[in-house]
């Protein structure tokens, strides 16, 4: 069985600054995705960012950006110049396509408050 | 990205009576949609997977006889939860299985719906 874990409950940043959050993961498959979503006090879960296993070009967005560790099984996100409206909760995800019907194994998330 | 609706967003009722949510892909087709339940300041916690065509599949300790989940259409996800009590109240996801965009996996998730049972 899958397992994803983030090592920090809450997190804080000042604005403009640079902020990243840890996710490890645990898997015996070859072929997998991970992902990073983000829930604000919305509660609308929202895509940041997607890394294909086989990839080893670390996936970017904008000002967010992975670090994909395929041997370490780690996949922290960075967040550049940080803004109000990143503060949120932020889920890492973990989904094996061909394995378990494509559900996916959430982390416990890590709430991140950005400061004025 | 993909939308993906879900209706309502939120509903209160009686304990006793029956709610159904339903969850939309608006702009693709997806035979695997899944349902969540959220607490507060928690991970989602998976309750059943949803298959077009065929019989949801639910996670351990989740009572199919109480959260009722049809799979109409490729683009339709139904959870009903029967006999409502207090201790379902919750807040409640939906997502659907995007695989077809250059074969690149993800999930879209609806807005969520919120549920008090009184």
């Amino acid at each position: 069985a899958q397992t994803v874990t983030q090592s920090q409950p809450e997190m804080s940043v000042q604005e403009a600054e640079t902020v990243t959050l840890s996710c490890t993961y645990d898997t015996s498959e070859n072929n997998y995705y991970l992902f990073w979503y983000k829930q604000p006090p919305s509660r609308q879960m929202i895509l940041v960012i997607r890394q294909e296993a086989y990839k080893q070009q670390n996936a970017t967005e904008n000002r967010f950006s992975v670090n994909f560790q395929k041997a370490a099984k780690s996949f922290s996100l960075k967040i550049s110049d940080s803004q109000l409206g990143d503060t949120a909760m932020y889920f890492c995800a973990f989904m094996a396509p061909n394995t378990n019907a494509g559900k996916s194994t959430f982390g416990d998330g890590t709430t991140l408050t950005v400061k004025p | 990205g993909a939308v993906v609706s879900q209706h309502p967003s939120w509903v209160i009722c009686k304990s006793g009576t029956s709610v159904k949510i339903e969850c939309r892909s608006l702009d693709f087709q997806a035979t695997t949609m899944f349902w969540y339940r959220q607490f507060p300041k928690q991970s989602l916690m998976l309750m059943a997977t949803s298959n077009e065509g065929s019989k949801a599949t639910y996670e351990q300790g989740v009572e199919k006889d109480k959260f009722l989940i049809n799979h109409a259409s490729l683009t339709l996800s139904t959870l009903t939860v029967t006999s409502a009590h207090p201790e379902d109240s919750s807040f409640y996801i939906c997502s659907a299985r995007d695989t077809g965009r250059g074969g690149l996996e993800t999930q879209y998730f609806g807005p969520g719906t919120r549920l008090l049972v009184l």
